[in-house]
């Protein structure tokens, strides 16, 4: 199957910096990737769709200043956790579909946690 | 999307053969049922997808009525390690369509 690698697995990081979290696609090309948010117990929410070369799309209630995406190229995408509050600690974790059928692929997640 | 309901939970133990159905009344011509499978700390996994009928791979078989409006993900034999959340998600396959995943169905398997 399709490899979705993400980095880092964990960060521990004090309130007010900012995080960069990676997502890459290790085998096929993603024109498309997702970013989603997981608290302990709960099921995953979509943040965002990340598009290679353009603007991301945010869900509803998603910051896009404080949750920044870049898609630089069909391989890579990341997310910038601006001036991180404990609030923002959480479970992150990306996805991407290297077929038609629109299985995706999830990267392993990242423990965000914020002091 | 399709909603979908699902199980909050089930029990079984090992060397049991679990069902877990997935309930999706709404479902269009053009969706597919794509099953996944989350540990904790682990993003999910691609674990089965089928359209109608039955599929089956070497991890589990899924079955679907002529109807579509629900599915079966049959798990056979589970161990322990088969402890985690399924998640049943429903969509037209298209690339670039985000999944929007509902509370899953949590599988506690004991020995």
């Amino acid at each position: 199957g399709a490899v979705v690698s993400q980095h880092p697995s964990r960060v521990i990081c004090k309130s007010g910096t900012s995080v960069k979290i990676e997502c890459r696609s290790l085998d096929f090309q993603a024109t498309t990737m997702f970013w989603y948010r997981q608290f302990p117990k709960q099921s995953l929410m979509l943040m965002a769709t990340s598009n290679e070369g353009s603007k991301a799309t945010y869900e509803q209630g998603v910051e896009k200043d404080k949750f920044l995406i870049n898609h630089a190229s069909l391989t890579l995408s990341t997310l910038t956790v601006t001036s991180a509050h404990p609030e923002d600690s959480s479970f992150y974790i990306c996805s991407a579909s290297p077929d038609s059928k629109n299985i995706q692929y999830f990267g392993a997640g990242t423990r965000l946690s914020v002091l | 999307l399709a909603k979908t309901t699902q199980p909050i939970s089930m029990d079984s133990y090992e060397g049991q053969e679990v069902n877990i159905t997935c309930s999706h009344n709404n479902i269009a011509t053009n969706d597919y049922i794509t099953w996944y499978q989350q540990f904790p700390s682990q993003g999910p996994r691609f674990i089965i997808q089928g359209y109608k009928t039955k599929v089956t791979n070497e991890v589990a078989s899924l079955f679907i009525p002529a109807d579509r409006k629900s599915s079966t993900l049959s798990l056979p034999r589970v161990s322990l390690s088969d402890t985690a959340v399924y998640y049943c998600l429903v969509g037209d396959g298209q690339a670039g369509t985000a999944l929007i995943f509902g509370k899953g169905t949590t599988l506690s398997v004991s020995s």
